[in-house]
């Protein structure tokens, strides 16, 4: 069946440092992951997206970066501010119901 | 305005009560999805639709209908409500497959 996780349910930064935010997919064959951010009490947010048919993607202080071959997803923030303070999810298409399932969620907080 | 606008955005109903939860957006997008999110387990899909012909069960759908009554609106029904279903619920819409979902603020239900 299919799964979408993250390796660490929180991760603590100093403001300033970079952050890496990590998923791990089990199905091969999805073809399009998103990442987004949920601040408490609100929904969640885009951040950036990748396709599969790509191993990088940049945004503004942001990058995704797409490993197929260990179906592995990273999200990296730099010069982490308390602003990105938040839970991160990552979220794979699944081809069958052509959906979005969502891992669990990283929280991030950041240290002043 | 939010672009996807969920009502109420807080509720506490008794167990055996009937309850609907409002979901409207702006964006014209034909894709319309309820999820539920429950601490440590991300978001999990209840059920979704394509247009307003089409009504599709999700992974846990078990105690839940909905309505899609125009592009437009997408209604969430809990027929009798019981405890396990206090949880913090959102909407989203998506324009296709291969896209982002945009979310509503959630609405956060408690059933004593």
């Amino acid at each position: 069946g299919e799964s979408v996780g993250l390796h660490l349910p929180t991760l603590s930064v100093q403001e300033g440092d970079n952050s890496i935010i990590n998923c791990a997919y089990s199905n091969s064959a999805s073809d399009y992951f998103i990442w987004y951010k949920q601040e408490s009490g609100k929904g969640p947010q885009f951040i950036i997206d990748i396709r599969s048919n790509m191993d990088k993607r940049q945004g503004q202080r942001v990058t995704v970066l797409l490993n197929k071959t260990v179906k592995h997803l990273s999200l990296q923030i730099a010069a982490t501010q308390p602003g990105d303070s938040a839970v991160y999810f990552c979220a794979e298409r699944s081809n069958w119901a052509n959906n979005l399932f969502f891992g669990t969620g990283t929280r991030l907080t950041v240290i002043p | 305005d939010a672009d996807v606008t969920q009502t109420p955005r807080n509720r506490i109903t008794k167990t055996g009560k009937r309850i609907m939860l409002e979901c409207s957006q702006t964006k014209g997008h034909d894709r319309m999805y309820w999820y539920r999110q429950d601490p440590g387990l991300g978001l999990r899909l209840i059920y979704y639709s394509f247009d307003v012909k089409d009504i599709n069960k999700g992974e846990i759908s078990d105690g839940y209908s909905v309505s899609r009554q125009a592009q437009a609106k997408f209604s969430l029904s809990l027929e009798s409500a019981i405890p396990n279903q206090t949880a913090l619920y959102f909407c989203a819409t998506r324009p296709g497959p291969n896209t982002e979902a945009f979310f509503g603020q959630g609405t956060r239900l408690t059933v004593v």
